[in-house]
């Protein structure tokens, strides 16, 4: 089992530009949950996702962000129109059965935004 | 609403030194504590949470409702311990854990 597979593992966007990021969780585990940590900052939740529906999207900006975690294929994260201070390390975990049990990570994408 | 707090952005120290880097939370309720570490170039894993009460690769951490604290805690440094390490809290009202910022811990030779 290859753990949770995050790519990009680095993406430079121009501002205005979009910005997709990728999460193939863990086999087997069907949620997923995107964290951003930005500089100087802890990890802070975005979105739970279980297949194919949002549970919990809470912690996503209002606008420009979306994620989708379809019946087949990754999780996709998308910035439309990213500007600089979406410049981020973005992390995505898998659990198999709810957030009750145990989350493990992939290694994050990190956004520059230039 | 529930915020975990590291307030050592850096800790250096020497190997065989005792090490113990500092959570404080606030969260009136009966939280869930974890701390999670990353090392260089890997993702971040779960470490320990306080409901087990076990020790990994050395390292102990005891939940002091009392003072909010988790702080993690090792007798004696390793150079392999060198990582970042991130405090989080679960509660039972936000299923979702949250994350302090981080300490990264350095061990000199």
């Amino acid at each position: 089992n290859a753990g949770v597979m995050q790519n990009p593992r680095h993406l430079v966007r121009r501002r205005g530009q979009e910005a997709r990021l990728r999460c193939s969780p863990m086999k087997g585990h069907s949620h997923v949950y995107w964290y951003r940590q930005l500089p100087e900052e802890g990890l802070k939740f975005m979105v739970y996702l279980q297949k194919e529906n949002i549970i919990d999207e809470s912690g996503m900006p209002k606008e420009r962000f979306s994620a989708e975690f379809p019946k087949e294929g990754p999780s996709i994260l998308r910035i439309q129109q990213v500007v600089r201070g979406d410049s981020a390390a973005y992390f995505c975990a898998s659990s198999l059965s709810g957030p009750n049990t145990e989350a493990f990570f992939g290694q994050g994408t990190r956004l520059t935004v230039v | 609403a529930q915020r975990v707090t590291q307030p050592e952005k850096l800790l250096s120290v020497f190997k065989g030194a005792p090490v113990e880097l500092k959570c404080n939370y606030s969260y009136s309720g009966s939280p869930e504590l974890f701390w999670y570490v990353q090392y260089s170039r890997q993702r971040l894993q779960l470490l320990l949470r306080h409901i087990s009460r076990e020790s990994i690769k050395g390292f102990t951490a005891d939940l002091n409702k009392g003072e909010t604290s988790f702080h993690l805690k090792k007798p004696f440094a390793q150079e392999e311990d060198s990582a970042m390490y991130y405090c989080a809290l679960k509660s039972g009202g936000s299923y979702i854990p949250t994350f302090g910022r981080g300490t990264s811990l350095i061990v000199h030779p």
